[in-house]
């Protein structure tokens, strides 16, 4: 079963615009992060935010936390056609579990 | 350096068959997850290794399903009597000591097709 939940399931936007994908989990987490994932194979790591941290910041990517209502955001600025692929918000959950929780992620087409 | 490799980068078999999958991690890396991704969903989680003993299996689906590790570093996912529900692609993973708020590092995948 997976934990998390994003929306919308697909996103389509011109280049230069912001893209704001969101994430909504079930259980408490230590931590949750974002992957990337081009053409349904590998997964690539983008983000990683703790569970007593409300905002990070990486190039072009912001991602919240808001632990009190399960959720998270993903915001990547000025879009790039390169940034077309399927995001996941992935979450470690509390207890020392090592295993990450999936969502069913969000496809950004970014159109040029 | 080397990411994650895995191999073969696809499969295809007949229902009935077995088949097994192999997963290169991350050198020096002590912490090894497989996951399974069927079309369209995220990746679910299947078996997580620390060193050469399976710390949590939960996610193995049946008794079909089976991995190895035996010298902590290479490991081999095996599926009996393979059915086409098992179709998706198979991720591996490492992280350098499996605790949390690790990075994991995933390989390429192989796409299992069952016919």
């Amino acid at each position: 079963s997976q934990q998390g939940e994003e929306d919308p399931q697909a996103l389509s936007i011109q280049e230069g615009e912001n893209a704001t994908m969101n994430c909504s989990y079930k259980t408490s987490i230590n931590n949750l992060q974002w992957y990337r994932q081009n053409s349904g194979r590998g997964l690539v790591h983008l983000i990683l935010i703790r569970s007593n941290e409300r905002e990070k910041h990486s190039g072009r990517l912001r991602v919240t936390l808001d632990t009190s209502k399960k959720s998270s955001s993903l915001l990547i600025t000025a879009s790039r056609a390169a940034d077309t692929a399927s995001y996941f918000c992935a979450t470690e959950q509390s207890g020392g579990y090592n295993k990450l929780i999936f969502g069913a992620g969000t496809r950004l087409a970014v159109h040029p | 350096g080397a990411g994650v490799s895995q191999t073969p980068s696809n499969k295809v078999t007949e229902k009935g068959k077995y088949v097994e999958l192999r997963c290169d991690p991350i050198s020096g890396h002590t912490a090894l997850y497989w996951y399974r991704q069927s079309l369209g969903q995220g990746p679910e989680f299947l078996i997580y290794f620390q060193g050469t003993g399976a710390a949590d299996d939960s996610g193995l689906p049946n008794d079909r399903f089976f991995a190895v590790r035996p010298e902590g570093s290479v490991s081999t996912l095996k599926i009996q009597r393979t059915e086409r529900g098992d179709s998706a692609v198979y991720l591996c993973a490492s992280s350098p000591q499996g605790g949390p708020r690790e990075t994991q590092y995933f390989g390429p995948g192989t796409r299992l097709l069952v016919l």
